[in-house]
This record gives C-alpha cells, sequence and structure tokens, in this order.
C-alpha cells in the first residue's frame, strides 16, 4: 500500500499570505497526485489533478508542483473563502489520501 | 447538469447490513468509472470501493473487503454499495464520486455527491 504523508496537520495564516502544503508519497508515484478542498459540512472539491493541472473554473492563485514522491501545493494569496481542509490523493496504486491540513485565517 | 445524489444511510446495529445507493445524471454514466469514499466523524477522506465503466472490474480498500460489495446498473444510472457485517468502525458519511477520465479505473475524482450518512451502533 502507498502511504501519504501530508503535513502540516493544521495551519493558520493571514489574507494575502502564500500558503503551502506538502504531500510526501511512500513511493514513487510519478505524477499521480491530486488535491481536494473540503469546506464543513460539504462534499470535497477537486482542484488540481495529475500534480499540477488545474481543474477548469479553479482559480489560479492555487496551483500545485510536484513528481515522484515531493508534492506541493501553493495558495498565492490567501482569500478568506479559502478556509477549509485541503487533502492530497494518489491514484497510482488504487487511492490514498493524505491525512488533511486544516487551513484557518490567522 | 451533471449530479450525484446518494441515499440509503441511517442507523443499523453492528452485524447488520444496508445498500447504499447512488443516482447519476448529466454524463453518460457507463463510460465512467465511479467510487465510494467514506469520512468518519471528525476524521479524513477514506476510499473504500471503486468500479468499471462497464462494472466488469471492482476494487475494495482491506478495511471493507469480503463485507462490502460494490456494482452499478448502466440501464438505471445508479451505483451501489451493498455493505454487510456492519462495524461501529463503518460510521461514516459516505460519498459516490465520479471518475474525472473516461475509460480508465483510476484518476481524479471530478463530481462528488453530497453524501449519505452512515451510524453502526446498538
Amino acid at each position: 500500500d502507498i502511504q501519504m504523508t501530508q503535513s502540516p496537520s493544521s495551519l493558520s495564516a493571514s489574507v494575502g499570505d502564500r500558503v503551502t502544503i506538502t504531500c510526501q508519497a511512500s513511493q514513487d508515484i510519478s505524477n499521480y497526485l491530486n488535491w481536494y478542498q473540503q469546506k464543513p459540512g460539504k462534499a470535497p472539491k477537486l482542484l488540481i489533478y495529475d500534480a499540477s493541472n488545474l481543474e477548469t473554473g479553479v482559480p489560479s492563485r492555487f496551483s500545485g508542483s510536484g513528481s515522484g514522491t515531493d508534492f506541493t501545493f501553493t495558495i498565492s494569496s490567501l482569500q478568506p473563502e479559502d478556509i477549509a481542509t485541503y487533502y492530497c490523493q494518489q491514484y497510482d496504486n488504487l487511492y490514498t489520501f493524505g491525512q488533511g491540513t486544516k487551513l484557518e485565517i490567522k | 447538469e451533471v449530479q450525484l445524489v446518494e441515499s440509503g444511510g441511517g442507523l443499523v446495529q453492528p452485524g447488520g447490513s444496508l445498500r447504499l445507493s447512488c443516482a447519476a445524471s448529466g454524463f453518460t454514466f457507463s463510460s465512467y468509472a465511479m467510487s465510494w469514499v467514506r469520512q468518519a466523524p471528525g476524521k479524513g477522506l477514506e476510499w473504500v470501493s471503486a468500479i468499471s465503466g462497464s462494472g466488469g472490474s471492482t476494487y475494495y480498500a482491506d478495511s471493507v473487503k469480503g463485507r462490502f460489495t460494490i456494482s452499478r446498473d448502466n440501464s438505471k444510472n445508479t451505483l451501489y454499495l451493498q455493505m454487510n457485517s456492519l462495524r461501529a468502525e463503518d460510521t461514516a458519511v459516505y460519498y459516490c464520486a465520479k471518475c474525472m477520465v473516461r475509460g480508465v479505473i483510476l484518476h481524479a475524482f471530478d463530481i462528488w455527491g453530497q453524501g449519505t450518512m452512515v451510524t453502526v451502533s446498538s
């Protein structure tokens, strides 16, 4: 099984800050990595697929990078509506989600 | 509008059974693999099971293998999850999710349902 280690588990930042979340796979997963946003009481929403591709309709302040075992998710300028929990997900061998990063406004 | 609507959740005793349904609309259902993903209260996301567009291939997380069965009826545009021998640790919101790319089993989930709550308790 592939394990996904996401960090940090929680993060407090100010509006306008650059925010970065990392995700590490236990083995090489190429670029088979997605990022989701989940707001309380809502279903997850796809933001980034294949490590770096922005889903249609998602604001350009969201971006992703990486390949192999190390991946990064970035919000270039944090907005109040970005408060949510973010998850990475590998699909190289079935599916595994990271444990999530809860993002709060400072 | 592309939409997934789950139903069938509820309260069930340990050892009991429940069948979840997910009604799809707005896309060619039979062309896309589908999955179930669950989320225990206050916890993260856990993939549960996937099925190919034709229904001929199925995949399960180790935590549910042998107890849960995924299936689909493409004539009714509906996905199912039969859950048997339920345990307290199966308590969660269950989401159905559509694979983003037609014809492949594994990719991103671009459409999610609203979720249905399953509570396993005596």
